[in-house]
Parts: structure tokens; sequence; C-alpha cells
């Protein structure tokens, strides 16, 4: 069965330093991969896709994310963490034609000054 | 444009009331999916639509939970009969025609507390 692990639930990184969030999936096929980002109160926000092509991604806010097909791994990277970034970061991987997705558990990323 | 839209964005019931949940999805979107998240379950499908009809509702809790999507820009989600545990964030999302490899844009939520 298709399964999405985020394997950190939460993590703190100083502002300023880099950030590595980690997924790693189960599909049987070529996988459509999504990273989502929740603000407190808010509704999940798309920060990248992959589909095919390139395996390394850009998304917004300077996130970007290395699909690695031997890893089973999607993660999602940032060269220099801001304070705003601090929320809730969700994986996710689509499945079948009716755009199905399922997510991960997610890991929350705190900043500290 | 505007996104997915769902009301009432909070909502504070006594258990055994009925509760409906709305979304107006994107204009032009096709696919509808309704979700839960809690602390401790994280982020569940609940149901999802494709052109109005659903497809799969295996995500549906119980008999108590329903939905409709009577046309292609309007959705609702009611309990009956309610209860505290049903107390959780509601998100509805919608995505363009393509199927899997289109990105699902959700509504900012619907905080339901079950007293």
């Amino acid at each position: 069965a298709q399964s999405v692990t985020q394997p950190d639930i939460h993590i703190t990184v100083s502002e300023g330093a880099s950030l590595e969030l980690r997924c790693n999936y189960s599909y049987g096929a070529t996988p459509y991969l999504f990273w989502y980002v929740q603000s407190p109160g808010q509704g999940l926000q798309l920060l990248l896709k992959y589909f095919s092509g390139d395996t390394l991604v850009q998304g917004i806010k300077g996130f970007e994310a290395e699909f690695k097909r031997s890893q089973s791994s999607f993660n999602l990277r940032k060269p220099s963490v801001h304070w705003s970034d601090a929320a809730e970061y969700f994986c996710a991987v689509g499945r079948g034609s009716q755009g199905n997705l399922i997510f991960g558990k997610g890991t929350k990323l705190s900043v500290k000054p | 444009d505007a996104g997915v839209i769902q009301s009432p964005r909070h909502e504070v019931t006594e258990m055994g009331q009925e509760v409906t949940l709305r979304c107006k999805p994107i204009s032009g979107h096709n696919s509808l999916f309704w979700y839960r998240q809690t602390m401790m379950r994280g982020l569940e499908l609940l149901i999802y639509f494709n052109n109005n009809v659903p497809i799969d509702d295996s995500g549906m809790p119980e008999d108590r939970f329903s939905a409709k999507m009577p046309n292609a820009s309007f959705s609702t989600l009611k309990i009956q009969p309610s209860e505290p545990r049903d107390s959780a964030v509601y998100f509805c999302a919608s995505s363009p025609p393509g199927g899997a490899n289109q990105p699902q844009h959700f509504g900012d939520g619907t905080r339901l507390s079950i007293l």
C-alpha cells in the first residue's frame, strides 16, 4: 500500500541555519510528490511538486526538494531559514487518476533566534 | 483569484446537534476533497468527489457523517448527531483536471468543537 513517512515530528533550527526535512514514500509506480506548508490557523499551501524530469525541484519561499528514486525519498531543503518559516510541513504522494493524495504526519519546524 | 472558501471558520455546538460544513471550490476545479485534522491522527482524507460524483468515501468515520456535492461550486459535510470526538479542524480542498499530478488547493478550514 502507498504510504508517506516523515520521520521527524519536530525540528528546531537557528535562524540563518540550513534545513532539511525528510520524507520517504512507498509507491509502486513513478510517484507524484508534493510538499505543503501549514501556518497556524491556516490551510495547507503548496511549496513545490515533482512529476518527472529534473530530480531537483525549486519551490516558493526559497525551498527546494530532491527526488531520489533509489532511496524512495523526497527531502525538502532550504539553505538559510527565516523566522517566518516556522510552521508545519507535510509531504504527500499522489496516486490514482483522480488526484487523491496521501499525506505524511507532518514535521513541525521551530526557528530560534 | 478567490481560493477555496469554507464556512463557518469556527463552530461550537453541543453533542447531539447537527453540524453542516460548507465549501466552495475554486472555479474550474473538478475534484473536491474533505479532510479532517487532529493532533492524534494528523490529516485524514474523509471523502473526495470528481465531477460532483463521490469517488472514495472509505475515510468517512461512520454513518453519522455524510457529504454531498450538488453542483460544481458547492459541497457540504454533515455530521448528525455530532459527538465530542468529532472535534477537529475540517479542511476542504479542490484541484483542477489532470489527475494525481495536479496540486490540491486548501481552504482555511473549519474549527469544530463539540461540547
